[in-house]
């Protein structure tokens, strides 16, 4: 069983759509990541969060420590939002245990 | 905004060479990792790095992988005796002391292995 478990692995959605990404994790972590990727390109941070909820532009990422579950929602979606979108842990020690990613398509 | 650079961004070597995939992290960042993406798999640990010395490996970093930080700015990861399954996107990325650092990605080495 994956440690970090994304849904859906993959998503179409028309523009201005509201979005929400799931993230379920079954090890204790510090920290938890939201991360973008580009077909054939580098991953950036969007979001690091260890409780509660942020809120950066149209995005919006909460955890629940207890359920052991993260969303990451995208408001009033646009095509430039479409890319593979990674939900990562990190434990005890600083490295991260990456999902499987979820591949978002916003379409015109 | 201070970045991870990562060099080569390509690089195609034959079966059995050994390949060093440089990168500099941010300069104040104190923890230093590799991490490689096999086409069309998810991201996985390599190696993590800190106080000049390997500080967590994976079982994937066996002993034809090896890092070190040779000047006190790059950060460097050597594949001894490259195989066809090395073929993988690899990325470096730093972090910061204390707390809770957040991490910072190079735009990745494709290294392809023929």
């Amino acid at each position: 069983k994956n440690e970090v478990e994304q849904s859906p692995q993959n998503l179409t959605a028309q523009e201005g759509e509201f979005i929400t990404i799931n993230c379920s994790y079954s090890v204790g972590i510090s920290a938890l990541h939201w991360l973008q990727q580009h077909p054939g390109g580098g991953i950036v941070s969007l979001f690091m969060l260890s409780s509660g909820k942020k809120k950066h532009g149209r995005l919006i990422a909460t955890i629940n420590i207890q359920e052991k579950h993260s969303s990451l929602h995208i408001t009033a979606s646009h095509p430039r939002d479409s890319a593979v979108y990674i939900c990562a842990v990190r434990g005890a020690t600083n490295k991260l245990i990456f999902g499987t990613g979820t591949l978002l398509a916003v379409q015109p | 905004e201070p970045e991870v650079t990562q060099t080569p961004s390509h690089q195609v070597t034959q079966m059995g060479q050994e390949v060093i995939l440089r990168c500099v992290p941010i300069s104040n960042h104190l923890y230093f990792y590799w991490y490689r993406q096999i086409l069309g798999q998810k991201v996985e640990f390599l190696v993590s790095f800190y106080n000049n010395e390997i500080s967590e490996k994976s079982e994937i970093f066996d002993d034809q992988f090896s890092v070190e930080r040779p000047d006190g700015s790059n950060f460097t990861l050597k594949i001894r005796s490259t195989k066809l399954e090395d073929s993988a996107m690899y990325f470096c990325a730093s972090s910061r002391p204390g707390g809770t650092p957040g991490y910072t990605f190079g735009s990745g080495t494709r290294l392809t292995v023929v």
